[in-house]
């Protein structure tokens, strides 16, 4: 597609289910991002791929979260047993590379946990 | 001390002012620097990037200060769509984009 598409776009879940959010980013773009944002709070960090590899994990808030990427494109986002602090928006970004280059965001996952 | 400080706001400016925000870094290493732009409710955009010399895109000017670890973005003459926060970025080389919280404009009729 033309742009970071992710999906879906919103999901409401019981605590204690697991979640997978997905991220298709634009085609031939070795780098992608996961952070989170709450409401009126700023981008947290949660994990980058370069190619399949993810070579900065430290974002990740705990254990529940894992996330995956296959082929060099598509990754998915999982939270396991969710908590309602894990309630949020999720951003996925990609870009060329890693570094100085400018970085697209898809629109998001709305996550609610009730 | 967090690595990317943002006054948060709100700027609240009429239209046709000018407004200035700053963005302090806390690594001396930071390579590259970006303004991105995010309306209510919608996902980041690309503003500009910042370049060591300053650059300017019509109404916007970024500028670098390494010696005080601070980027710049100045509006002239703002217009109603100005209003949004504005994120600054900053990237340690093969890093991920490290965003600040970002700083809230709004322009009033």
């Amino acid at each position: 597609g033309a742009g970071v598409s992710q999906s879906p776009s919103n999901k409401v879940t019981e605590k204690g289910k697991d979640v997978e959010l997905r991220c298709d980013p634009i085609s031939g773009h070795t780098a992608l991002y996961w952070y989170r944002q709450s409401l009126g709070q700023g981008l947290e960090f949660l994990i980058y791929f370069q190619g399949n590899s993810a070579p900065d994990k430290s974002g990740l808030p705990s254990d529940r979260f894992s996330a995956e990427r296959t082929g060099g494109s598509v990754s998915t986002l999982t939270i396991q047993r969710t908590q309602q602090e894990d309630s949020a928006v999720y951003l996925c970004a990609s870009s060329l590379r890693t570094g100085n280059t400018e970085a697209f965001f898809g629109q998001g996952t709305r996550l609610t946990v009730v | 001390r967090k690595e990317v400080e943002q006054d948060p706001g709100p700027f609240n400016v009429p239209e046709g002012a000018t407004v200035a925000f700053n963005c302090t870094y806390s690594n001396s290493a930071s390579q590259s620097f970006f303004w991105y732009r995010q309306d209510c409710r919608k996902e980041p955009k690309l503003l500009m990037s910042v370049y060591s010399s300053g650059n300017e895109d019509g109404r916007f000017t970024a500028q670098l200060n390494r010696a005080s670890q601070y980027i710049s973005l100045l509006i002239r003459d703002s217009k109603l769509s100005d209003s949004a926060t504005y994120l600054c970025v900053v990237i340690r080389g093969n890093t991920p984009l490290v965003f600040g919280k970002g700083t809230r404009l709004s322009v009033i009729a």
